[in-house]
């Protein structure tokens, strides 16, 4: 089984702090994907990254690949309150993920204003 | 908006009943999943289908069975629901890119007492 440890599991920061969340695993994907998930209902796919060493920015999210595609981190700049969720990236292998994604346990982000 | 349709939202029932939950999707795509998501445990796959009929296991599919008559639904079947099955069931939908993003319904809420 391939899996995909996240962390921190829970993040407590203020308005205004940046901060890191990580997602590592020994396996290599072919693509890994960030996904925000609000309480009461499904993820949402925020960016998927598939080249390693690869960097997305989104807004004040940055997102980036590892050189092995082993892992990947995403780093959110001067956050804010609308930020809070919990954050799961998950992992495709080979075969572009037809058979699922792998998923992370999650990081629970809570931005207190 | 991904078009995927999840119900019932909530239910409760009791251990040794049969719950059948659905998924609809109106993107007419191929692949369909449902993911069970408990603390803890994140998000496992327990079934998936690559078409009409064709169906594979996930990583927890004991206990459960599906099935797939035409392309817009997807049934995950308890035949004897369990106390462990408590849980929020995700249906999704692979996107058409090769990366595998999924798009998910907004979950089923499932009390087993």
């Amino acid at each position: 089984t391939q899996l995909l440890e996240q962390s921190p599991q829970f993040l407590s920061i203020q308005e205004g702090e940046n901060l890191t969340v990580y997602c590592n695993s020994s396996s290599v994907f072919s693509s890994l994907q960030w996904y925000r998930q609000e309480p009461g209902e499904g993820p949402v796919l925020l960016v998927t990254v598939v080249t390693g060493g690869e960097v997305k920015k989104l807004k004040r999210l940055t997102f980036q690949f590892g050189d092995a595609r082993k892992d990947s981190s995403l780093h959110i700049t001067a956050a804010q309150p609308g930020d809070t969720g919990l954050y799961l990236c998950a992992g495709a292998r080979s075969g572009g993920g037809a058979d699922g994604l792998t998923f992370g346990k999650g990081t629970h982000l809570i931005i207190q204003p | 908006d991904a078009g995927i349709t999840q119900s019932p939202r909530h239910k409760v029932t009791e251990t040794g009943t049969p719950v059948t939950l659905r998924c609809h999707q109106t993107e007419n795509h191929r692949y369909m999943y449902w993911y069970r998501q408990d603390p803890g445990h994140g998000l496992r796959l327990i079934h998936y289908s690559y078409g009409v009929k064709d169906t594979d296991k996930g990583e927890v599919s004991d206990g459960y069975s599906v099935s797939r008559s035409k392309t817009e639904d997807f049934l995950l079947t308890l035949e004897s629901a369990t106390s462990s099955q408590t849980s929020v069931y995700f249906c999704a939908i692979r996107g058409l890119q090769y990366t595998g993003e999924l798009f998910f319904g907004e979950g089923s809420r499932l009390t087993v007492l």
